[in-house]
C-alpha cells in the first residue's frame, strides 16, 4: 500500500470553527490532491499541488485553502466550517507527469461532520 | 460540472454475468482511468488507457476508449460477488498541472 496517512480520520465540529485536515505521504510523489466525496456527486477535486508551494484550484475550491510547505505534507483548511462542508475528504498522491501514468493512490479518508 | 459521467448509476447482476459501465467526458484528455471503491474505503486504481489507445485488457477487465465520442467503457467479465463495489472513471488533463477529475460512479452489485 502507498504510504499515505490522513488525520484526523473522524472529526465533529461546529459551524464557524476552523478545521485543518492533514495528508502525509512517504512516497516522495510530486502531486497531491484533496477531494471530497458526497452521495450522488462522486469525488470532486478541491485543490491540488504539483510541488512545494505550488497549488491550484479544483472544481469546488470555495471555502477551502491549502498549503504545502514540504513534499510530504498537504494541508486542507476550512477557515470557517459550514454544514455544507460535511463530507468525506480523500487525499491522493501521484507521480503524473513524469511517465504520463497518472495513477492516483488514495488515503483512507477523513470523515468531517459540521453541526 | 464534472468531466466524467458514468452510466448507469447502479447495476445489479448475477454472479458469472458480465458487467458493463460507461463513461462520457467533455474535453480533450491525456488519459482515462478506472477506479474501484469498496464501501468505506479509499479508491483503488484498476486500469489506465491513454488517449492514443482504443482498447486495453487487464485480467477480467476490458476498457475501450473512443475519443471521437468522448466516451469509455469498462467491461468486467464473469463477475464475482467480490466485484461488488463502486466504479469511477477519471480523466487526466494537462492544464498547466495535471488535474484528475472523477465522475459520479456506478454502483455495482453482484448477487451470489
Amino acid at each position: 500500500d502507498a504510504g499515505i496517512t490522513q488525520s484526523p480520520r473522524h472529526k465533529v465540529t461546529e459551524t464557524g470553527t476552523p478545521v485543518t485536515l492533514r495528508c502525509h505521504q512517504t512516497e516522495n510523489h510530486r502531486y497531491m490532491y484533496w477531494y471530497r466525496q458526497d452521495p450522488g456527486h462522486g469525488l470532486r477535486l478541491i485543490h491540488y499541488s504539483y510541488g512545494v508551494k505550488d497549488t491550484d484550484k479544483g472544481e469546488v475550491s470555495d471555502g477551502y485553502s491549502v498549503s504545502r510547505s514540504k513534499t510530504e505534507d498537504f494541508l486542507l483548511t476550512l477557515e470557517s466550517a459550514t454544514s455544507s462542508q460535511t463530507s468525506v475528504y480523500f487525499c491522493a498522491i501521484s507521480e503524473v507527469g513524469r511517465a504520463d501514468t497518472g495513477e492516483l493512490f488514495f488515503g483512507e479518508g477523513s470523515r468531517l461532520t459540521v453541526l | 460540472s464534472q468531466q466524467g459521467e458514468e452510466d448507469p448509476q447502479a447495476l445489479s447482476i448475477q454472479e458469472g454475468e458480465n458487467a458493463t459501465m460507461n463513461c462520457s467526458y467533455k474535453t480533450s484528455i491525456n488519459n482515462l482511468q478506472w477506479y474501484r471503491q469498496n464501501s468505506g474505503r479509499g479508491l483503488v486504481h484498476l486500469i489506465l488507457i491513454r488517449s492514443n489507445e482504443r482498447e486495453k485488457h487487464s485480467g477480467r477487465l476490458r476498457v475501450t476508449l473512443d475519443t471521437s465520442k468522448k466516451s469509455s467503457s469498462l467491461l468486467i467479465t464473469a463477475s464475482r460477488a467480490a466485484d461488488t463495489a463502486s466504479y469511477f472513471c477519471a480523466t487526466v488533463k494537462n492544464t498547466g498541472g495535471f488535474k484528475t477529475i472523477f465522475g459520479a460512479g456506478t454502483r455495482l452489485f453482484v448477487k451470489a
